[in-house]
């Protein structure tokens, strides 16, 4: 067990809705990364958190947004939602940043399924 | 923009024999480099990293990687590959704020 907790693991939609997933890092951990895993392109990097600022963007669509609240968890929000939005989508946190070459501890995922 | 290339998507090994899973890097300054493994249904997991010091990194499971700057890669290795390995596999590097991963690569250990 990794210590980071992702809700719900499944998530089944229709295209144009609008969910939230939820991610929960380790117990200390200030940085919270999301990631997107799909067949066809691999584990993108969307978006990183520290201690509730954004620190670093990828290739994140406006159709999603991101924040992390005061107590440290994370929410990662997808509307407007279209078929190719179908993926894993993975949440990972560390201590620090990313500046500091920290391992990252990931959740086991919530799986999208856009219909 | 740092990046990482894994040339093959599946590796096949035969349980006992030694077994290598590649991956090269391209970078901009020292490179921050990183293996982690996903088994199926199961969010990534770290194995190892090569930050500076000794070109021959070991790591979880019995994992080892070795660096090679001349070559740029950063190739993971085992002696001898267990069926419990079978999984997949990504090679990350670390640019500024973020982690860049591989495409992935899956290892079959062939009992």
């Amino acid at each position: 067990d990794s210590g980071v907790t992702q809700t719900p693991k499944h998530l089944i939609t229709a295209t144009g809705q609008r969910v939230t997933l939820r991610c929960s890092p380790r117990s200390g951990d200030l940085s919270v990364y999301w990631y997107q895993q799909s067949l066809d392109q691999g584990l993108q990097f969307l978006i990183q958190y520290y201690n509730g600022e954004e620190r670093a963007k990828g290739n994140i669509l406006e159709r999603f947004s991101a924040q992390q609240f005061p107590d440290l968890h994370s929410e990662l929000n997808l509307s407007s939602l279209e078929l190719g939005d179908s993926a894993l989508y993975f949440c990972a946190s560390s201590a620090a940043g990313g500046a500091t070459n920290e391992k990252l501890f990931f959740g086991s995922g919530t799986q999208l399924s856009v219909l | 923009a740092q990046s990482v290339a894994q040339p093959e998507d599946q590796v096949n090994v035969a349980e006992g024999n030694p077994l290598t899973v590649k991956c090269t890097y391209s970078v901009s300054g020292n490179p921050y480099l990183f293996w982690y493994v996903q088994y199926p249904n199961r969010g990534l997991q770290f194995l190892l990293k090569y930050i500076t010091g000794d070109n021959l990194v070991k790591g979880s499971y019995g994992f080892e990687a070795e660096f090679n700057k001349s070559q740029t890669s950063f190739h993971l290795k085992k002696p001898s590959a267990l069926v419990s390995d079978s999984a997949l596999y990504f090679c990350a590097v670390r640019d500024t704020y973020k982690y860049i991963f591989g495409t992935g690569t899956r290892l079959k250990v062939l009992a």
